[in-house]
Parts: C-alpha cells; sequence; structure tokens
C-alpha cells in the first residue's frame, strides 16, 4: 500500500550509459515531481509534471528526459551517465500543483556512476 | 544561491536534551515555509508556517515562524534516540508550485 513508489531502490552504473528511473503514486494526486538529493542534501527540484503536462524544468541537462504516460507515473531516463549525475533522485507528488507543500516524496533511488 | 541556510549543519546531543535547529533565509516573497524529517530514506512532512509569530507544535516538536527576521526555528524538547535524522527547511514559493530546500541539519541523539 505504498503511496509513492520509486524503482530501482540503488542503482549503480558506468559512466556513458543510459538509464530509467520509474515512479507510480496510487493517492490519485493530479502533480508529480523528481527531486534530486547531492552529497551535502541539498533537495532541488528538477521537474514537475501536472496532470501529464510539464510544469517546471529547473535547468536541467537535457540528458534528462521526464515522461509522464498516465497522471499516476513519472518516470525519469538519463542518457549518457555523468560522474555528476551520483544523488538521491526522489519522486514526489501532491494533490494538486498548488498544493506541493503537502509532498509525499518517495524512498529514492540512489545513483552510483562508476 | 544558498536562499535557505540551515544551522548547525550537525549535532549531537544525548537523549533528553532540548535542541533548537534554525533555517533563515533570504526571500521575502513566499507562501510557506515548511519543516521535513528525512530519516534513512524519504523526507516525511512535520509542519507547514505561513503566519509569523504563530507556533505549531506537534509532541515534543514545535516550530515557529519570525517573517520580519526572516528565519524558522525548529524545537525538539526531551530529545529521544528516534528524533536522530536529518532535518530539513523549505521555502514554498508565492505560486506553491516549488519548493527550495535548505542543506539539513543532522541531529543525533546519543542514548
Amino acid at each position: 500500500d505504498t503511496a509513492v513508489s520509486q524503482t530501482p531502490k540503488y542503482l549503480v552504473t558506468q559512466m556513458g550509459n543510459d538509464k530509467s528511473i520509474k515512479c507510480e503514486q496510487n493517492l490519485g494526486h493530479d502533480t508529480m515531481y523528481w527531486y534530486k538529493q547531492d552529497s551535502k542534501k541539498f533537495l532541488k527540484i528538477m521537474f514537475s509534471y501536472n496532470n501529464k503536462e510539464l510544469i517546471i524544468n529547473e535547468t536541467v541537462p537535457n540528458r534528462f528526459s521526464p515522461k509522464s504516460p498516465d497522471k499516476a507515473h513519472l518516470n525519469l531516463h538519463i542518457n549518457s551517465l555523468e560522474l555528476g549525475d551520483s544523488a538521491v533522485y526522489f519522486c514526489a507528488s501532491s494533490r494538486r500543483q498548488q498544493l506541493n507543500e503537502k509532498l509525499f516524496f518517495g524512498s529514492g533511488t540512489q545513483l552510483s556512476v562508476l | 544561491e544558498d536562499k535557505v541556510v540551515q544551522s548547525p549543519l550537525s549535532l549531537v546531543v544525548h537523549e533528553g536534551d532540548t535542541v533548537t535547529l534554525n533555517c533563515s533565509y533570504e526571500v521575502t516573497n513566499f507562501r510557506s515555509l515548511l519543516w521535513y524529517k528525512q530519516e534513512k530514506k524519504a523526507p516525511t512532512f512535520l509542519f507547514m508556517l505561513t503566519s509569523s509569530g504563530i507556533e505549531k507544535k506537534s509532541g515534543r516538536l514545535s516550530s515557529i515562524l519570525d517573517k520580519k527576521e526572516l528565519f524558522s526555528i525548529l524545537n525538539i524538547t526531551a530529545t529521544q534516540t528516534g528524533d536522530s535524522a536529518i532535518y530539513l527547511c523549505a521555502l514554498a514559493n508565492n505560486a506553491g508550485n516549488m519548493l527550495t530546500f535548505g542543506g539539513g541539519t543532522r541531529l543525533m541523539v546519543k542514548p
């Protein structure tokens, strides 16, 4: 009965590879997000989708491409992985766009690029 | 770019101690300030503050916002080992569609 679930939990890969992280929420929320948490624990928003439409794209390299097939899913595809992409990526959702304060986070995907 | 700054970076206390965590910010126009607790994985919501001077309380945790001096504090009384976590402060923009997080305070409570 997990509210926001993301897979995989851990991802170890070589530089240059392409990888995807999947996220699903069963809360019926309209808005979903991807956040990146770096080694200094700063959580920074990457993308926000509202009802499958891209709302926020925070100067993220275009190697990162989110895809929202429906409002319950927001996947993140990363091309040509670089060392600096190593971080924990959190998916989150909120009931609607203007209520992003009430965020529900997934448990994170720890990405290590070697 | 550090619009939300938390202090201290880390803190080690013993069970029963009281701690005060600080969050200062530069932005004057925002919708609300939030506190999250991050244990092993996902941050979980603690408080949302919108008005200055009104304390929010939940058990041993309380928080208050000072919009004049641009800071918020999170107090934890009678700390327990289960309070060990990273505490994150975040500002929600006026549109309510983006959170800007601080770097967090890592709290360790020793038995």
